[in-house]
């Protein structure tokens, strides 16, 4: 059963570069059938699509955070990571990663990891 | 970028009761909408995707319909276990985009 795991640094400085990592188990990211995503959600609200990955190293983003957003993939470690440049509080947010489906109809997301809590404070 | 508006935002219901949310589109998506379970400190789950296609291991009281514009999730025999916020979310245009949420919550 594929698991997703989220890691990194639960606190960072203002202006400074958050990194995080998804680590899947029981599974290969290299399979082919799944794009793998970034999702946040700010203490208290809805929830936004930062970004995805397919295991080519091809990538989609949301426009809104774009020009600071970069997913990256090592399929030697079962990995992706996410780093978002120049954080502000606003980007203070339980972050998730997600597997969503390579189907012509697709599917949502529909594995996720438990999220981890980034604070952005000085 | 398409714009998603849930309703309620907030539902009262017992044990029991059938409860219905809306999940309203800015433009046409057909069916390409997934419908989450969130509990508070948890990550969502799937229950619906496609619109109206049960996500494996949902319980049947569980159903979503619609295409194009207009979207719902009926949960036709509430239980103390669906107390939680529920969430759309449209997979037909970049960028993703969910629902505001509707939190369902004891009457």
């Amino acid at each position: 059963q594929v698991q997703l795991q989220e890691s990194g640094p639960g606190l960072v400085k203002p202006s400074q570069t958050l990194s995080l990592t998804c680590t899947v188990s029981g599974g290969s990211i290299s399979s082919g059938s799944y794009y793998w995503s970034w999702i946040r959600q700010p203490a208290g609200k809805g929830l936004e699509w930062i970004g995805r990955i397919y295991t080519s190293g091809s990538t989609n983003y949301n426009p809104s955070l774009k020009s600071r957003v970069t997913i990256s993939v090592d399929t030697s470690k079962n990995q992706f990571s996410l780093k978002l440049s120049s954080v502000t509080a606003a980007d203070t947010a339980v972050y998730y990663c997600a597997r969503d489906e390579v189907a012509a109809a697709g599917i949502g997301f529909d594995i996720w990891g438990q999220g981890t809590m980034v604070t952005v404070s000085s | 970028v398409i714009w998603m508006t849930q309703s309620p935002s907030l539902l009262s219901a017992s044990t029991g009761d059938r409860v219905t949310i809306s999940c309203r589109m800015s433009q046409g998506i057909s069916s390409y909408l997934a419908w989450y379970q969130q509990k508070p400190g948890k990550a969502p789950e799937l229950l619906i995707y496609a619109a109206s296609t049960l996500q494996s291991g949902v319980p049947s009281r569980f159903s979503g319909s619609g295409s194009g514009t207009d979207f719902t999730l009926t949960i036709s025999c509430l239980q103390s276990e669906d107390f939680a916020t529920y969430y759309c979310q449209q997979y037909y245009s970049f960028p993703w985009t969910f629902g505001q949420g509707t939190k369902v919550e004891i009457k």
